[in-house]
C-alpha cells in the first residue's frame, strides 16, 4: 500500500514532442505529490508538486495532471529539449511534503536532438 | 529558493574505517532531514528520518549502529558511516524540510562513497 507505481522505466522523444510519464498509488492517505528531477551524479530537484485539491498544475513547460479517483498523477513535458534528459522521479507522502517521501522507480528520459 | 548543501562530494575509505557525512540547510531551519541512499540506476532508499534534538527514526533493515545519524542543530544533520566495507559504497542523500507542514524537501548534492 506504501508503493507508488511509475512507468515507464524509460523514454526516448525527439527535441519538441511531448514526453509523458505516470505514476500511480494506493495508499489514500498521501497528500502531496512531488515530481524530482536528477541528473547523473546530482542530488534530485524538486520540479514541481501538486495537491489533491486541484486536478492539474502548471509551471512553464511542465504540468501534473491529477486524478484523485483513480489514484494517478503523471508529469507532462511540452515541447522536449535535450537537456531535459536526466531521470523523473515521482513521490508521494502524507500531511504535507516535511513527511517521508514514498518515490517511485524512476524514468530515464532522453530526448534526441 | 531552498538550498541544502553536503560535504564532502565524494569520499574514498579503506574498508573498516568510519566516515561522516554532513548535510547542512544553508537558507533555512530544518527541523526534519532524511538521509537516503542510491544505487546506481535505482531509485532513493531512505534510510532514516532525524528530527532536531531527538534520536532518528530508522527504516526496517538499516542497521542503526552501523549509520549514526546526529541532528543537532536546525541546520545540521550528520550521518557516520562507521566500520564502512565495501557494500556500503553508495550515493548518500540528504534532504530537509522546514517547520511548517507544508514545506516540500529540499535534497542536497549527494555524497559518493567509495569504500576500498
Amino acid at each position: 500500500q506504501q508503493q507508488v507505481k511509475q512507468s515507464p522505466q524509460s523514454l526516448i522523444v525527439q527535441k519538441g514532442g511531448i514526453s509523458i510519464i505516470n505514476c500511480a498509488y494506493e495508499n489514500t492517505a498521501f497528500d502531496y505529490f512531488p515530481w524530482y528531477q536528477q541528473f547523473p551524479g546530482k542530488g534530485p530537484a524538486l520540479l514541481i508538486a501538486i495537491r489533491p485539491d486541484v486536478s492539474e498544475k502548471k509551471e512553464g513547460r511542465f504540468t501534473i495532471s491529477f486524478n484523485k479517483s483513480a489514484k494517478q498523477f503523471s508529469l507532462h513535458i511540452m515541447d522536449s529539449q535535450p537537456g531535459d534528459s536526466a531521470t523523473y522521479f515521482c513521490a508521494a507522502s502524507g500531511e504535507g511534503g516535511s513527511e517521508k517521501l514514498v518515490f517511485g522507480k524512476g524514468t530515464k528520459l532522453t530526448v534526441n536532438p | 529558493g531552498a538550498v541544502v548543501s553536503q560535504h564532502p562530494s565524494r569520499v574514498i575509505c579503506k574498508s573498516g574505517t568510519s566516515v561522516k557525512i554532513e548535510c547542512r540547510s544553508l537558507d533555512f531551519q530544518a527541523t526534519t532531514m532524511f538521509w537516503y541512499r542510491q544505487f546506481p540506476k535505482q531509485s532513493l532508499m531512505l534510510m532514516a528520518t532525524s528530527n532536531e534534538g531527538s534520536k532518528a527514526t530508522y527504516e526496517q533493515g538499516v542497521e542503526k549502529d552501523k549509520f549514526l545519524i546526529n541532528h543537532a542543530s536546525l541546520t545540521l544533520s550528520t550521518l557516520t558511516v562507521t566500520s564502512a566495507h565495501p557494500e556500503d559504497s553508495s550515493f548518500y542523500i540528504c534532504s530537509a524540510s522546514g517547520a511548517t507542514s507544508t514545506d516540500t524537501q529540499y535534497f542536497g548534492p549527494g555524497t559518493r562513497l567509495t569504500v576500498l
